[in-house]
């Protein structure tokens, strides 16, 4: 079936350097690919999207680009802040049962330092 | 303001003692779900309703029950909870669960079964 796999983390990094959080699919079809956001003690919410092949999803920074032929979705932004500090999850819209579902990543801590 | 509400956020309980997490949305969405994220296991889904009536097994669904009577409210109902039950719980919901969807989440209930 449909998955999703990311980079283990947490990741720890310094203020102002260049971010990349991996992530890869295997699907069948051309799924949406997503990435959230989960800062600490809230809920996730949509940081980008992508639906088709060589988009470019694009949000506070943060971009990523739909690679069919490498099947990725790697989140990159070019200088992080201390308020970057979150968990970020790869999903994307693949069919469950006949039912389209997002399939989640399990996520990757980022904790970015002063 | 457009938003999903849990209630509660936190929740200590014993167990075998029935126990009901509420959530409503306010933005008409058919789409609603509800996820536990437990550390290093990411986001599992539940149950999730395609609309008022209609309800399926998620992943994880052993131990929990939903309803789904009408299009704003979607209940987890723990009958019984055990202690590996412990976890946090979010709902979302979704104007529609399709190759574009957005997925809206609520803050998290905090749940612990001693």
């Amino acid at each position: 079936g449909d998955s999703v796999t990311q980079m283990e983390g947490p990741v720890t990094l310094s203020e102002e350097a260049f971010l990349t959080i991996n992530c890869t699919y295997t699907a069948t079809g051309y799924p949406s690919l997503f990435w959230y956001v989960q800062y600490p003690g809230e809920g996730l919410q949509l940081l980008l999207k992508a639906t088709k092949a060589d988009d470019k999803g694009s949000n506070k920074g943060f971009e990523a680009t739909y690679r069919k032929e490498t099947t990725s979705f790697h989140l990159e932004k070019g200088s992080v802040q201390v308020s970057d500090s979150a968990v970020y999850f790869c999903a994307l819209s693949g069919k469950v049962n006949s039912n389209y579902q997002l399939i989640w990543g399990a996520g990757t801590k980022l904790i970015i330092k002063p | 303001e457009a938003q999903v509400t849990q209630n509660p956020r936190y929740l200590i309980t014993v167990t075998g003692k029935k126990l009901t997490v509420t959530c409503s949305q306010n933005m008409n969405h058919e789409y609603m779900s509800w996820y536990r994220q437990d550390p290093g296991l990411g986001l599992r889904q539940i149950y999730y309703s395609m609309n008022v009536e209609v309800t399926d097994k998620g992943d994880v669904p052993e131990g929990y029950k939903v309803s789904r009577k009408e299009k704003r409210n979607f209940p987890l109902i723990l009958e019984s909870p055990s202690p590996n039950q412990t976890s946090l719980y979010f709902c979302a919901s979704s104007r529609r669960q399709g190759l574009d969807g957005e997925l809206f989440f609520g803050e998290g209930s905090r749940l612990t079964v001693l």
